[in-house]
């Protein structure tokens, strides 16, 4: 069963635009983690919020969690052609033996 | 560092065949496990092990199986393939448990059971 859910489900966009993604998740979390896919190759983590956390920063990457709504946003600014992907949130199974992984948002920047 | 290995990158199976997918890690990473992903889906785990000897099911574990001998290596066997199994599958490893730290992912195989 899937715990997060990804929204938009695809995002088209011009560069130096914003994208923002959602997703929102069924249980308790420890943390959060968001990652990276480009087409035809493996994952890739882009950033780890904890459950204490409400925002982290890396590069042009933001992170926010709301865990009394159960969601977090990842927005890339100034978006750029390399950015096109697809995007997974993913948290811990409640053992913290493996992740769990929404349907991900596929993300399309055109020059 | 090589990571994440996994090996093969594409493979053709007939139905009933069976074949092992392998994995091979060089971070002394416990933490182990197999997904696979279908379209318009997100990755399903399959198997995870903790350690060496120890394996454990996933979300959609029928039709394959896993050992952990080594640290280094995750193999996963599909016992007898199915169509159903066509799917990309992707190996992952992390220090300790998720709970504290992110995952490593391979480059995945690209399976197709014909």
């Amino acid at each position: 069963s899937q715990q997060g859910e990804e929204d938009p489900q695809a995002l088209s966009i011009q560069e130096g635009e914003n994208a923002t993604m959602n997703c929102s998740y069924k249980t308790s979390i420890n943390n959060l983690q968001w990652y990276r896919q480009n087409s035809g190759r493996g994952l890739v983590h882009l950033i780890l919020i904890r459950s204490n956390e409400r925002e982290k920063h890396s590069g042009r990457l933001r992170v926010t969690l709301d865990t009394s709504k159960k969601s977090s946003s990842l927005l890339i600014t100034a978006s750029r052609a390399a950015d096109t992907a697809s995007y997974f949130c993913a948290t811990a199974n409640q053992a913290g033996t493996a992740l769990i992984f929404g349907k991900g948002t596929t993300l399309s920047v055109s020059s | 560092n090589a990571g994440v290995t996994q090996t093969p990158k594409f493979q053709v199976l007939k139905t009933g065949q069976s074949m092992t997918l392998q994995c091979a890690q060089d971070m002394n990473h416990e933490y182990m496990s197999w997904y696979r992903q279908d379209p318009g889906m997100g990755l399903r785990l399959i198997h995870y092990s903790v350690g060496a000897g120890i394996t454990d099911q996933g979300e959609v574990p029928n039709g394959y199986n896993v050992s952990r001998s080594t640290t280094e290596d995750f193999p996963l066997r599909l016992l007898s393939a199915a169509p159903s199994q066509t799917s990309v599958y992707f190996c992952a490893s992390s220090y300790s448990s998720i709970l504290n730290t992110e995952a490593f992912f391979g480059q995945g195989t690209r399976l197709t059971v014909v």
